[in-house]
């Protein structure tokens, strides 16, 4: 079983809706979570980190659920430029690394 | 002001030559990080080094061997290329082993 697993999409969505992904991750001892988001050809940049209450950060909520091991993202109001791939990260405090999920591709259409 | 940089940016090459990629971090940060990302995307680590020492030995061919002359530099010798090499490198540094990793732009390595 992959370590971090992400549904890999493509969602495509127009402007202005609302999309929602999920990732799951097999290691419990993990400690810290993160969504980064990488443009094509481009390097992985962090978008935001996740912590357990949930945060909001603009347009973007993540929420965490430890007992069922899944991470969310939601995006409100899309843009055009939110068109990318979003990687699901989680530090294990076991084994002291960053785990990357294969990504969620979102595709924001005029 | 480049915070993490990488070159060269591409690199093709044959089969069984030896080549490295060099990268540079001016960030002050303590830890580097080598990740590679093949076709389907996944990103996986293959070292990670704090203060110059080896923290991270992923499952990695010994013809990979990265240097780390200081804190700011970490490079990537990979000898005998194989095919299967063809991916980009990423090199990423981190204030310590949790914070945000800051990414290089890649080095996309082509074998023929």
């Amino acid at each position: 079983r992959k370590e971090v697993e992400q549904d890999p999409g493509p969602f495509n969505v127009p402007e202005g809706a609302t999309v929602a992904f999920n990732c799951t991750y097999s290691n419990s001892a993990s400690q810290s979570f993160f969504w980064y988001r990488q443009d094509c050809r481009k390097e992985p940049k962090l978008l935001m980190s996740v912590y357990s209450s949930g945060n909001e950060d603009g347009r973007f909520t993540a929420q965490l659920n430890r007992a069922s091991q899944y991470i969310s993202l939601l995006i409100r109001d899309s843009k055009l430029s939110d068109s990318a791939t979003y990687l699901c990260v989680v530090f294990g405090s076991n084994d002291y690394k960053l785990s990357f999920g294969a990504g969620t591709t979102v595709t924001v259409r005029a | 002001d480049t915070a993490v940089s990488q070159t060269p940016k591409y690199l093709v090459t044959q089969m069984g030559n030896d080549k490295s990629i060099k990268c540079e971090q001016n960030l002050g940060h303590d830890t580097m990080y080598w990740y590679k990302q093949d076709s389907k995307k996944f990103l996986k680590i293959m070292f990670s080094y704090n203060n110059k020492e080896l923290i991270i030995n992923e499952t990695v061919p010994n013809r990979f061997s990265p240097k780390s002359p200081d804190k700011a530099h970490l490079n990537l010798h990979i000898n005998s290329l194989e095919l299967g090499d063809s991916a980009v490198y990423f090199c990423a540094s981190s204030q310590d082993g949790t914070a945000e990793q800051f990414f290089g732009p890649g080095t996309r390595l082509t074998v023929l």
